[in-house]
């Protein structure tokens, strides 16, 4: 199985302030990348696919990059309703894996 | 708009069945893949299993934690997902959720909670 990594697991930043997390993939899967926002008590919200392609909707505050096995997902400007935990997931092979999540809180 | 309306969960004892549902609507359903993804209470997400469209013989994969004892259905006639979980364990409870297996999974449903307990 493909082991998802990310870091930092959490964070605390300013409103207005950008912030990069990163997604390691323990092998190559291409572009195969999901980014995923959660809130307290809300189901998944699919921000990137593809590594990079935005979804319907989705503020271009959000960007992603990176393809094999390196990935990051910038959130530009932070907003009080950015603050949530985000996870990537690869699709690059079964089973589709998740990482641990990353916590951005405010500070 | 695409909406997923999962129902189905409660409280089971281990060893027991349960069978999740997932009504869709706001899209052709029977041309899409569709997923179920769990959460643990205070935990991250786990891919739970998948099942293609008609095209692809709504064949499945599911992940090793539930093979043999998960399975996914569907009825496109009834915009329908399912969820026949049996031989539940305690590891099991988590919230469930089903997916729209599209660039990713780009949509979800609200969810529904399985606990399983004696």
């Amino acid at each position: 199985d493909i082991q998802m990594t990310q870091s930092p697991s959490s964070l605390s930043a300013f409103v207005g302030d950008r912030v990069t997390i990163t997604c390691r993939a323990s092998q190559g899967i291409r572009n195969s990348l999901g980014w995923f926002q959660q809130k307290p008590g809300k189901a998944p919200k699919s921000l990137i696919y593809d590594a990079s392609r935005l979804q319907s909707g989705v503020p271009s505050k959000f960007s992603g990059s990176g393809s094999g096995t390196e990935f990051t997902l910038t959130i530009n400007s932070l907003q009080p309703e950015d603050f949530a935990t985000y996870y990537c997931q690869q699709y690059g092979s079964y089973p589709y894996t998740f990482g641990p999540g990353t916590k951005v809180d405010i500070k | 708009e695409v909406q997923l309306v999962e129902s189905g969960g409660g409280l089971v004892q281990p060893g027991g069945s349960l069978r999740l549902s997932c009504v869709a609507s706001g899209f052709t359903f029977s041309d899409h893949y569709m997923d179920w993804v769990r959460q643990a209470p205070g935990k991250g997400l786990e891919w739970v299993g998948r099942i293609r469209n008609k095209a692809n013989s709504h064949t499945t994969e599911y992940a090793a934690s539930v093979k043999g004892r998960f399975t996914i259905s569907r009825d496109d006639s009834k915009n329908s997902l399912y969820l026949q979980m049996n031989s539940l364990q305690t590891e099991d409870t988590a919230m469930y959720y089903c997916a729209r297996g599209h660039h990713s999974f780009d949509y979800w449903g609200q969810g529904t909670l399985v606990t399983v307990s004696s």
